[in-house]
C-alpha cells in the first residue's frame, strides 16, 4: 500500500505571497491532519480534516487553512507568507474516529520564506 | 490544553546497550500515546503505541510502559544499533489531536 505522498517536496516564497502544499493519504484513510515542523517550536498540529470537514484546529493564525476532497486528498494555504512560517510541513493520515487512531506521516514539504 | 514534556534531549549510547526515553503529560484524559522516530530528511515514522488501558507493549527490540496515576510513558529500546540513531518523539492524544513532546536524538556509537 502507498504512503502518504505531499508536493511538492522543496518550495521557496516570498515574503506576502501565498502558498498551497498537496496531501495525498494512504488508501482507505479519511482523516488528513496537518503539522508545522521548526527548530524552536517542534512540532504542532495545524488542523485535521475528516470528510471534508474541519474536526479539529490547533492555535496557528487565520493565514493557516486548508480543506479536503471528496477523495480525501487535502491541501493546506498560507496567505500572506511570513519569515516566521519557514518550516517542514508535515501531512498525516488515519483511518478516522475518536479516540485518536494511528497517524501515518508524509515526508512533508520544506518551504523556505525568504 | 495537554502538554507532553521529553527527556532527555540528546542521548548517546553504546552499541548494544539499551536506551530509555521518558515523556510526562498533563492531561489526564489522554488515551493514546505513539512513539515516532523521524531520520534526517524524512517524516516521523509510527515506530509503536500504547492505549490508555495498557500498562506495556513490546515490539522485538522495542518497548513502551504507560504509567497512568504518575502521567509518564517511556520508551525501551535494547541491543541498539546504528540504524537506531535517529530523533524520537513522543506524543499524547485525547481526542484527535496529537500533542508531541520535544524530541530526543538519540545516538548509537559503533
Amino acid at each position: 500500500k502507498a504512503g502518504v505522498t505531499q508536493t511538492p517536496r522543496y518550495l521557496i516564497k516570498t515574503r506576502g505571497q501565498q502558498v498551497t502544499l498537496s496531501c495525498s493519504p494512504i488508501s482507505g484513510h479519511r482523516s488528513v491532519s496537518w503539522y508545522q515542523q521548526t527548530p524552536g517550536q517542534g512540532l504542532q498540529f495545524l488542523f485535521e480534516y475528516f470528510s471534508e470537514t474541519q474536526r479539529n484546529k490547533g492555535n496557528f493564525p487565520g493565514r493557516f487553512s486548508g480543506r479536503q476532497f471528496s477523495n480525501s486528498r487535502s491541501e493546506m494555504n498560507v496567505s500572506t507568507l511570513e519569515l516566521g512560517d519557514s518550516a517542514l510541513y508535515l501531512c498525516a493520515s488515519s483511518h478516522a474516529g475518536p479516540p485518536a487512531y494511528e497517524q501515518y506521516f508524509g515526508p512533508g514539504t520544506r518551504l523556505t520564506v525568504t | 490544553g495537554e502538554n507532553v514534556e521529553q527527556h532527555p534531549s540528546t542521548l548517546s549510547v553504546q552499541e548494544g546497550d539499551s536506551a530509555v526515553i521518558k515523556c510526562t503529560y498533563s492531561d489526564s484524559a489522554s488515551n493514546y500515546f505513539p512513539w515516532y522516530k523521524q531520520e534526517l530528511g524524512k517524516g516521523p515514522q509510527l515506530i509503536i503505541d500504547i492505549r490508555s488501558n495498557v500498562g506495556e507493549k513490546k515490539d522485538q527490540r522495542i518497548a513502551v510502559t504507560l504509567n497512568k496515576t504518575a502521567k509518564h510513558f517511556s520508551l525501551h529500546i535494547t541491543e541498539t544499533q546504528p540504524e537506531d540513531s535517529a530523533v524520537y518523539f513522543c506524543a499524547a492524544s485525547s481526542s484527535r489531536q496529537l500533542t508531541f513532546g520535544s524530541g530526543t536524538q538519540l545516538t548509537v556509537l559503533p
